[in-house]
């Protein structure tokens, strides 16, 4: 089973400077067929479910604000948020869908300081 | 837009059954696998379970191997999960989950059903 791994656990950052979580896979999720990465990326508000941010560990979501990127390939990645904003106060997530069970990282808790 | 609606959550005792339904609004239900995420209260996300379109195909996190069965009604639109001797670690809100089509990120997900397992 591929265990993903993400840092740090919690993360606070001032309105507008830049925001940067990390996600390690214990296993490669680069599928080397088509050349793409097996990994997403969601936001979860209080009460709210999760929201899809990123996919192919790079891809923007359609309406997704574009302060908001995705990088990495095979085991390490990294979701930025460039000028954090009020509204960015989540918790976020890193999924691999490489293989079943698909998993989640553990989550990262991103505050205004 | 898409809806995806839980319902049958509830309280149960230690080995006790709960079957969870989710139903989607669109019509193109059938042609999406589905999956069952759950979270534990304050806690992360686990993927539990999943089902191809046709329902001929399914599979299982580790920890509801066993006591937990996936299905579905396309005719119905419906989704469900039959979850049998269950344990205090099933307490979660569970989500049903719909991929992209023909991948496994999710793009929708229900508003939840709580399951809380307690004597």
């Amino acid at each position: 089973d591929i265990v993903m791994t993400q840092s740090p656990e919690s993360l606070a950052v001032s309105l507008g400077e830049r925001a940067t979580i990390n996600c390690k896979s214990s296993q490669n999720v680069l599928y080397n067929s088509n050349n793409k990465n097996y990994l997403a990326w969601y936001q979860q508000k209080p009460g709210q479910p999760p929201k899809l941010l990123i996919y192919w560990a790079s891809t923007r979501e359609s309406g997704v604000p574009d302060r908001f990127s995705g990088s990495g390939s095979g085991t390490d990645f990294t979701l930025t948020i460039s000028g954090l904003q009020a509204e960015d106060v989540a918790v976020y997530y890193c999924q691999q869908f490489f293989s079943t069970p698909y998993s989640f990282g553990q989550g990262t808790k991103l505050e205004m300081k | 837009e898409v809806q995806l609606m839980e319902s049958g959550g509830g309280l149960v005792q230690p080995g006790g059954s709960l079957r969870l339904s989710c139903t989607d609004s669109e019509f193109s239900f059938s042609s999406y696998w589905m999956h069952w995420v759950r979270q534990a209260p304050g806690k992360g996300l686990v993927w539990v379970s999943r089902i191809n379109s046709d329902g001929s195909s399914t599979d299982y996190a580790d920890s509801v191997k066993g006591r937990f069965t996936i299905s579905r009604d396309n005719a119905k639109n419906t989704l469900y999960l039959q979850m049998n001797s269950l344990r205090a670690e099933d307490t979660a809100l569970y989500y049903c989950v719909r991929p992209r089509l023909g991948w496994s990120f999710f793009d929708y997900w229900g508003q939840g059903t709580l399951v809380t397992v307690s004597s």
